[in-house]
């Protein structure tokens, strides 16, 4: 299987304990995105990646959350000092720089994370 | 502010009717929309796309209609089957944007026997 995948599936943690999530996209996509998923909405943009460099974080991502793609193939994403209003799917998709599939991204299965 | 918006949040169709899907938007500089269906515990799916400067593509059973001046879109799936019951979302990116998409809040199709 060569989608995205994502570790872990599931996450439960306490308040204010660290927590980091990992995404391998598909191999030969330059860009990696990251999206965070509430009951009831759809998924909402947190940041992306082309290759190594970060290019733009969105402004629901506070100074809590840091994510990195060390080598501009896997991802982490870290969030310290959890809150219960952190609790949501983590969602992670690649895409091509170019061809057929540029404007398309391709979404891996997701992290839930509950914050108790 | 909801960029994308799909205000029905459900629909129900009966197995082997078409299906309407609709989707406004208010941010005048997308210019690219996607389909994605949504299945319980798994990601989003991709499911068909188009540009701004076309107003219709077709995939199989599946049509998206882009109205511009209206901006608004629809997905049409036609006949519908119950294998697509799940959560739809539009979706849409900027050009220039990196093409980070702005998803609207989704409908759940229910597809009847």
């Amino acid at each position: 299987d060569t989608g995205v995948s994502q570790d872990p599936r599931h996450k439960i943690t306490k308040r204010g304990q660290n927590v980091t999530f990992r995404c391998d996209p598909i191999s030969e996509h330059n860009r990696l995105y990251w999206y965070r998923q509430t009951l009831g909405q759809g998924p909402e943009f947190l940041t992306y990646f082309q290759n190594e460099a970060q290019l733009e974080k969105s402004r629901l991502l506070s100074d809590r959350f840091s994510a990195e793609r060390p080598k501009g193939s896997f991802s982490t994403l870290e969030i310290q000092r959890t809150e219960q209003g952190d609790s949501a799917m983590y969602l992670c998709a690649s895409s091509p720089l170019a061809g057929a599939s540029y404007n398309e991204q391709f979404f891996g299965p997701g992290t839930r994370l509950t914050v108790l | 502010d909801q960029q994308v918006k799909q205000n029905s949040p459900s629909l129900s169709v009966q197995e082997g009717r078409i299906s309407i899907l609709n989707c406004d938007y208010t941010n005048s500089m997308f210019d690219y929309f996607l389909w994605y269906k949504k299945y319980p515990a798994e990601g989003p799916t991709f499911l068909i796309s188009i540009s701004s400067i076309k107003d219709k593509n077709e995939d199989g059973r599946f049509t998206v209609f882009l109205n511009k001046s209206a901006k608004h879109l629809s997905l049409h799936i036609v006949p519908s089957q119950p294998g697509d019951s799940a959560v739809y979302f539009c979706a849409a990116s900027e050009l220039g944007g990196g093409n980070k998409l702005t998803f609207g809040t989704g409908t759940q199709l229910k597809v009847e026997l």
